[in-house]
């Protein structure tokens, strides 16, 4: 049974580049959610996905955008890269809209130079 | 202030020691309370869920206080494989559950 998987691991961009990162949930889970986290720092959530809509969003400006796709995976975009958009992109997934275990994936790690 | 705020770290305790780990929150609408584990460089993986009546997995106990808005970690007789970071995490419903985790607390345990 595959757990949360990521592409890719690694990924250097430079500043006003747009970057693409995806994710696949585990097996059963229809919900996706993603999250940055910064060194040092707790994740710290961006969106939440479920039936190919943003369902809950926090407080990340509009350059962060998603998409989920009937299988269930997900992407996450970001625009107009900054530096301080470098950290690690983690995506998460549930059954169900409700406060299930989220299983994590290993993560992207996004470096803006 | 932080919605979820942790204890500062690290924490550096010898094996065998008991270490307590704090938590804060500041929405009463919280509704769902977790510890997550997360070692260098890895993902969070679920430690345990905190119920109101308080709940024991083994050597971790969790407590939940609503009342003074707050949540611990007890890890009793450690081991060097306890050595992680330690995430309190809050969620809530507000339309689709939101999830804010702390910034985490720094454990190492030596020998």
């Amino acid at each position: 049974d595959a757990g949360v998987t990521q592409s890719p691991t690694h990924l250097i961009k430079t500043r006003g580049q747009q970057v693409t990162l995806r994710c696949s949930p585990k097996s059963g889970h229809d919900t996706v959610s993603w999250y940055q986290q910064a060194l040092g720092q707790g994740p710290q959530f961006i969106f939440q996905y479920y039936e190919e809509e943003e369902r809950q969003r926090g407080n990340f400006p509009d350059r962060f955008s998603g998409h989920q796709f009937p299988n269930y995976s997900s992407e996450l975009n970001v625009n107009a890269l900054l530096l301080g958009d470098s950290a690690l992109y983690l995506c998460a997934s549930s059954w169900g809209m409700v406060d299930n275990e989220q299983f994590f994936g290993p993560g992207t790690r996004l470096t803006v130079l | 202030r932080k919605e979820v705020e942790q204890d500062p770290g690290p924490f550096n305790v010898p094996e065998g020691a008991t270490v307590a780990f704090n938590c804060t929150y500041s929405n009463s609408a919280s509704q769902s309370f977790f510890w997550y584990r997360q070692d260098c460089r890895k993902e969070p993986k679920l430690l345990m869920s905190v119920y109101s009546s308080g709940n024991e997995d083994g050597r971790f106990t969790a407590q939940l206080n609503r009342a003074s808005q707050y949540i611990s970690l007890l890890i009793r007789d450690s081991k060097l494989s306890d050595s992680a970071t330690y995430l309190c995490v809050v969620s809530r419903n507000t339309g689709g559950f939101k999830t804010i985790f702390g910034a985490g607390t720094r454990l190492f345990v030596k020998a």
